[in-house]
């Protein structure tokens, strides 16, 4: 099962920032925060990353809590092309790479 | 820019007939995961390779389905035989490295069984 709790769909004026809210309460300490995003037709795409500080990247920022319970992911300038299902995963840090588990994510349209 | 390769995109086929995906994972990449997407399920996990041994495959149904990595640029997923119920989009991921490195993924078989 998922270890995060996402708003089932949002919406955000063309040109705006997104906030993308998810809650992963029990989120171990070896545990990373991913956001992955998944426009019509195509496989999921990697976003943004962390473990306990905030990320930026060329496409988002990663702002994570201090008791890292929830996260934001922020799109700054929202387009058209940003509209998708923008999942939050939590990922366990065991040696070697472990599966990602999707939940239901949120459905972000961007309006213009 | 390196990314996963899937083929065939489309598969449409009948009940019962064989059916094989592949998937080229990035070059380097040495853990291989094969996915599922339906409207009802959503995105499930099937089966995952490291360095092209079997590390999990209990997301698959064992008696029809089938995955393998021929060697360290190939994964198959096949069926036989297939039902309606596997109509779904199948997606195939790569990774190197631990949980740090994210995983990339390809943009899927989308199978159709009639």
């Amino acid at each position: 099962d998922a270890k995060t709790t996402q708003p089932t769909s949002m919406d955000c004026a063309e040109g705006r920032a997104a906030n993308l809210p998810c809650n992963h309460s029990t989120i171990s300490g070896n545990e990373y925060v991913y956001w992955y995003r998944q426009i019509h037709s195509q496989g999921p795409q990697y976003i943004i990353h962390g473990l306990k500080n905030n990320e930026t990247n060329e496409m988002a920022s990663l702002i994570i809590t201090e008791d890292r319970k929830s996260s934001t992911l922020i799109l700054p300038h929202a387009t058209l092309r940003d509209t998708a299902v923008y999942y939050c995963i939590v990922r366990v840090a065991n040696s070697g790479n472990t599966p990602l588990v999707f939940g239901k994510g949120t459905r972000l349209s961007v309006i213009a | 820019d390196a990314r996963v390769t899937q083929t065939p995109r489309h598969k449409v086929t009948e009940m019962g007939q064989e059916v094989t995906m592949r998937c080229q994972p990035i070059l380097g990449h040495n853990t291989v995961f094969w996915y599922r997407q339906t409207m009802m399920q959503g995105l499930e996990l099937l089966a995952y390779f490291r360095n092209r041994a079997p590390l999990d495959d209990s997301g698959m149904p064992k008696d029809r389905f089938s995955a393998e990595m021929p060697d360290a640029t190939l994964a198959t997923l096949k069926i036989q035989p297939s039902e309606p119920r596997d109509s779904a989009v199948y997606f195939c991921a790569s990774g190197f490295g631990g949980a740090s490195s994210p995983l990339h993924f390809g943009n899927g078989t989308r199978l159709t069984v009639t």
